[in-house]
């Protein structure tokens, strides 16, 4: 089945010690998000990729960076975490970013991320 | 710019029992907006969706949801609750002209007594 992988599900970093998250899709999706989701709260926007330009937001800190080398693959690097980097970060994909707000995304199961 | 607002954070009801969990959206014209389903450990699966046409939209798992735009609401609603559903709905809205980007809901927790 065509999907969304996330690896790993659980990681434990140390404060300060650069991680990366990874994230492949099956879907062959043009646009890969990366979400972030705090305990009890909705998820929120770090940054996405449409095919291989880059779109940050604006309130994401310079802490977190993304990389995509190729349409399968998307990686999130936290430079420095920390304690309140802790969360669930959650990869999604989508067809064509320029179906304007109709296109489905599709997410991965998420990697929790623990600081220490 | 849009925002999302789920009243309800928990939510138990017996199993059998009809649900609605609320979802009201802020936006200045005709929204896109979503209903993602998240089960422990797992990631956000789409529920349903509306973009235009039919205001009641069908969706997976016997979830259907009504878009009324008078009361800026995007309800989502099941006649009959069974356990399986116990997990944390999202409500989420896109905006037209705005790429694919999703505004989320804080979500409810929804539990299913037996």
């Amino acid at each position: 089945d065509a999907m969304v992988i996330q690896n790993p599900r659980y990681q434990v970093t140390q404060f300060g010690k650069p991680v990366t998250l990874s994230c492949s899709q099956t879907l062959n999706h043009n646009v890969m998000y990366w979400y972030q989701q705090k305990s009890s709260q909705a998820p929120k926007l770090l940054f996405h990729y449409y095919d291989k330009d880059f779109n940050n937001e604006a309130d994401t800190p310079d802490n977190f960076q993304s990389r995509r080398p190729n349409t399968s693959f998307c990686f999130l690097d936290i430079r420095s975490p920390g304690l309140g980097d802790a969360a669930m970060y959650l990869c999604a994909t989508s067809r064509d970013l320029l179906a304007q707000g109709t296109d489905t995304q599709y997410f991965g199961p998420g990697t929790r991320l623990t600081v220490l | 710019a849009q925002s999302v607002t789920q009243p309800d954070i928990h939510i138990t009801v017996s199993e059998g029992a009809s649900l609605e969990l609320r979802c009201n959206y802020s936006y200045g014209a005709t929204p896109y907006l979503f209903w993602y389903v998240q089960s422990p450990g797992q990631g956000l699966q789409l529920l349903l969706k509306y973009f235009s046409g039919d205001t009641l939209v069908q969706g997976i798992k016997g979830f259907e949801a009504e878009f009324k735009r008078s009361q800026s609401s995007f309800n989502l609603r099941k006649p009959s609750v069974h356990w399986s559903d116990a997990a944390e709905y999202f409500c989420a809205v896109g905006a037209r002209g705005g790429g694919n980007k999703l505004t989320f809901g804080t979500g409810t927790q929804l539990k299913v007594e037996l």
